[in-house]
């Protein structure tokens, strides 16, 4: 699995726009990028995946350049209850008979302030 | 209606005793998860279970098993229990498709151990 990298920290107000930029310098031809939001005290929540170019649904945006060796998970208009760890985390497809044992790093800690 | 539950939320014992933490599904998904979340929020997966096959991350002692008496319940055993394995332990489900890195995890089960 390709190791990730991500600012350990965040700070942003409410309104902004907050990017969140992953390295991912090893990953491999097969594999996907995926992020998860974690809140305090809950389990992680799946927000998006992609494989390249450009993803969006209705809470976030992510973004994929040619070289795929980062990744940017956008967030619009942040508010106060999008504080919390961000994820991201690359894997293997197709998954294996057994599912996927998702690797998680470190996070980045976003505190979104009024 | 909630998606992955988990019993009990906190749960507080001794060293040496034998502790089960329960999960169900109600969501129809194929796979189910394991994973544990330390002091220090690294998440990391314990088991993948499905009815085809267990998958066990080699760092986790034997002393944890995971039972599944049917495809919507798999409870996590653990024996012997030891200070280290004071954690926040979440349970996870998935349909395992191709390209789809999507989990669902339970709200978690805070274990201390004394």
């Amino acid at each position: 699995l390709a190791k990730t990298t991500q600012p350990i920290s965040m700070d942003s107000y409410e309104g902004q726009e907050v990017n969140i930029t992953c390295s991912h310098n090893n990953i491999a031809t097969n594999d996907y990028i995926t992020w998860y939001q974690q809140f305090p005290s809950q389990g992680p929540r799946f927000i998006i995946q992609g494989y390249k170019t450009k993803v969006t649904n209705e809470v976030a945006s992510l973004f994929i350049p040619a070289d795929r060796k980062s990744s940017t998970l956008s967030l619009p208009r942040v508010s106060l209850s999008d504080t919390a760890v961000y994820y991201c985390l690359v894997g293997d497809n197709p998954p294996r008979g057994a599912g996927n044992m998702l690797t998680f790093g470190g996070g980045t800690r976003l505190m979104v302030k009024p | 209606d909630t998606a992955v539950s988990q019993t009990p939320k906190y749960l507080v014992t001794q060293m040496g005793n034998d502790k089960s933490i329960k999960c169900e599904q109600n969501l129809g998904h194929d796979t189910m998860y394991w994973y544990k979340q330390d002091s220090k929020k690294f998440l990391k997966i314990m088991f993948s279970y499905n009815n085809k096959e267990l998958i066990i991350n080699e760092t986790v002692p034997n002393r944890f098993s995971p039972k599944s008496p049917d495809k919507a319940h798999l409870n996590l055993h653990i024996n012997s229990l030891e200070l280290g394995d004071s954690a926040v332990y979440f349970c996870a489900s998935s349909q395992v498709r191709t390209n789809s890195y999507e989990q669902y995890f339970g709200p978690g089960t805070r274990l201390t151990v004394t």
